[in-house]
C-alpha cells in the first residue's frame, strides 16, 4: 500500500538558516509521482514541485531545492536561507501511476521561522 | 491565472443538517477531486471524478457523501446528514488529464458542525 511519511512534525529555525524537510514514501508501482505542497497560514495548498519517479535529477528554484532518491525512497525538501515568509506547513504526497491520481499525503511538517 | 475557486469560504451548520459545498475547477480541466483535512491533521482523499461519474473513492466517502457536476463549470460536494466530526476543511482539486498533471488546490470551505 501507498504511504507518506514526514517524521518531523515541527521545525523552528532563525531566519536565514538553511533547513531540510524529510519525506519517505512507500509504493508498490514503479511509475509514481512525488509532490510537495505548501499551507500557509491561510490554509490554502499551494503547489511547489510534481516528480516522476523516472526522473531523480535533482531540482533547484531560487532558494528551493529538492532532492530524490529512489534508492532510499527519499523526496527531501531545503530551503536556502529561510525567511519568514517560509513558515507555513509542508505536506509531501504521493500519487500512483495505476491510479486514478489521487493524493496520498504525509503528515506535514510545520516550519517556522523566527527573525 | 486561472484558479479553482470554493464556496462559501466558511460553513456552520447543525448536525443533521444537509450542506453543498461548491467548487469551480479550472475551466479546461477534466479531473476533479475532493480532499478533506480535519484541523491539524493531514490532508485526506475522499473522491475523484472524471467524466460525469465517480472514479474512486476512500473509506471516508460513505452513504451520506455524494458528488455531482450539475453544469459544466460547478463540482459540488453533499454531505446528506452532517456529524460533528464532519467538520473540515474541505479543498476541491482539478488536474488538466494525464496523471503526469498536477492538481491544483482550492482555497477550501471550513466546515463547522455544531
Amino acid at each position: 500500500a501507498q504511504k507518506v511519511t514526514q517524521a518531523q512534525t515541527e521545525i523552528s529555525v532563525v531566519e536565514k538558516e538553511d533547513v531540510t524537510l524529510d519525506c519517505v514514501y512507500e509504493t508498490r508501482d514503479t511509475t509514481y509521482y512525488l509532490f510537495w505542497y505548501k499551507q500557509p497560514p491561510s490554509g490554502e495548498l499551494v503547489f511547489l514541485i510534481r516528480r516522476n519517479s523516472f526522473d531523480e535529477q535533482n531540482e533547484i528554484s531560487g532558494r528551493y531545492s529538492w532532492n530524490f532518491q529512489k534508492s532510499t525512497s527519499s523526496f527531501n525538501f531545503t530551503i536556502t536561507a529561510s525567511q519568514v515568509v517560509d513558515s507555513a506547513v509542508y505536506f509531501c504526497a504521493l500519487s500512483e501511476g495505476n491510479q486514478g491520481g489521487k493524493l496520498i499525503f504525509g503528515q506535514g511538517t510545520e516550519l517556522s521561522v523566527k527573525p | 491565472e486561472p484558479e479553482v475557486t470554493q464556496t462559501p469560504s466558511h460553513q456552520v451548520t447543525q448536525m443533521g443538517q444537509e450542506v453543498i459545498l461548491r467548487c469551480v475547477p479550472i475551466s479546461n480541466h477534466l479531473y476533479f477531486y475532493w480532499y478533506r483535512q480535519i484541523l491539524g491533521q493531514k490532508v485526506e482523499f475522499l473522491v475523484s471524478f472524471y467524466n460525469n461519474e465517480i472514479s474512486e473513492k476512500s473509506e471516508i466517502f460513505d452513504d451520506q457523501f455524494s458528488v455531482e457536476r450539475p453544469d459544466g463549470s460547478n463540482f459540488t460536494l453533499k454531505i446528506r446528514s452532517t456529524k460533528l466530526e464532519d467538520s473540515a476543511m474541505y479543498f476541491c482539486a482539478s488536474r488538466l488529464g494525464d496523471r503526469t498533471d498536477t492538481q491544483y488546490f482550492g482555497p477550501g470551505t471550513r466546515l463547522t458542525v455544531l
